[in-house]
């Protein structure tokens, strides 16, 4: 059982760069999200789906895109990267938004932009 | 403005109790959630508190009181695998979560 993959696992970037994290999910979740972690502060979302075939923006979504096409598939674009999106990014699902129920996370991929 | 406190460090030793306290004002209130983070891998799911009082899973217990906004995780018996970060996040209004930044609990020998 593979949960939930994330791609790359790591890349260093240059600024102005188009990049896409992938990000698929084989447990049927509704609910998928986007995450970053920086030192010293909490995760934070970026964007989220409730559903295939919508999508929400979260805390900081500026600079970032996503897509949900299908349940399992959750990409998550850079359309020109810039040195303060140098993070570890993080995938996760659950079984629907709002439940009381646990986030499921991938293993994270982590970007350096320069 | 939402908030989530937890303290940035904790030192214990091996085979110790300790206790990781957050304290939150977000909101709403829609359910405490507490993630465990080893270095360099994703957070995992330990707890989740939505009443007050205390959870017990194993060596592992959460405590919640609404009315303080404060919650805390206690850890018994320590053991070296449970060097890792612990994650506080609450569920706010919205159902949004926020996430406090981290404990980073070291256990020494």
């Amino acid at each position: 059982i593979a949960g939930i993959t994330q791609a790359p696992t790591s890349q260093i970037l240059a600024a102005g760069r188009r990049m896409t994290l992938r990000c698929t999910q084989d447990m049927r979740h509704n609910a998928m999200y986007w995450y970053r972690q920086d030192l010293g502060l909490g995760l934070r979302l970026i964007h989220y789906s409730n559903t295939a075939g919508t999508t929400g923006k979260g805390e900081v979504p500026d600079g970032y895109s996503v897509s949900r096409a299908n349940t399992d598939d959750f990409p998550l674009t850079l359309a020109s990267a810039v040195p303060s999106q140098t993070s570890v990014y993080f995938c996760a699902s659950s079984v629907a938004s709002g439940n009381t129920g646990e986030l499921f996370f991938g293993e994270g991929s982590r970007l350096t932009v320069l | 403005g939402q908030n989530i406190d937890q303290p940035t460090e904790m030192t214990a030793t091996e085979g110790a109790i300790v206790q990781i306290n957050c304290t939150y004002q977000t909101s709403g209130f829609n359910g405490l959630f507490w993630y465990q983070q080893h270095a360099g891998e994703a957070p995992t799911f330990l707890s989740y508190n939505v009443l007050d009082g205390l959870e017990e899973k194993g060596r592992f217990s959460s405590f919640l009181s609404r009315s303080k906004g404060y919650s805390y995780l206690l850890l018994k018996e320590l053991q070296m695998k449970d060097s890792a970060s612990y994650l506080c996040a609450v569920r706010d209004e919205n159902y949004q979560l926020i996430w406090g930044a981290g404990t980073k609990l070291i256990i020494k020998p």
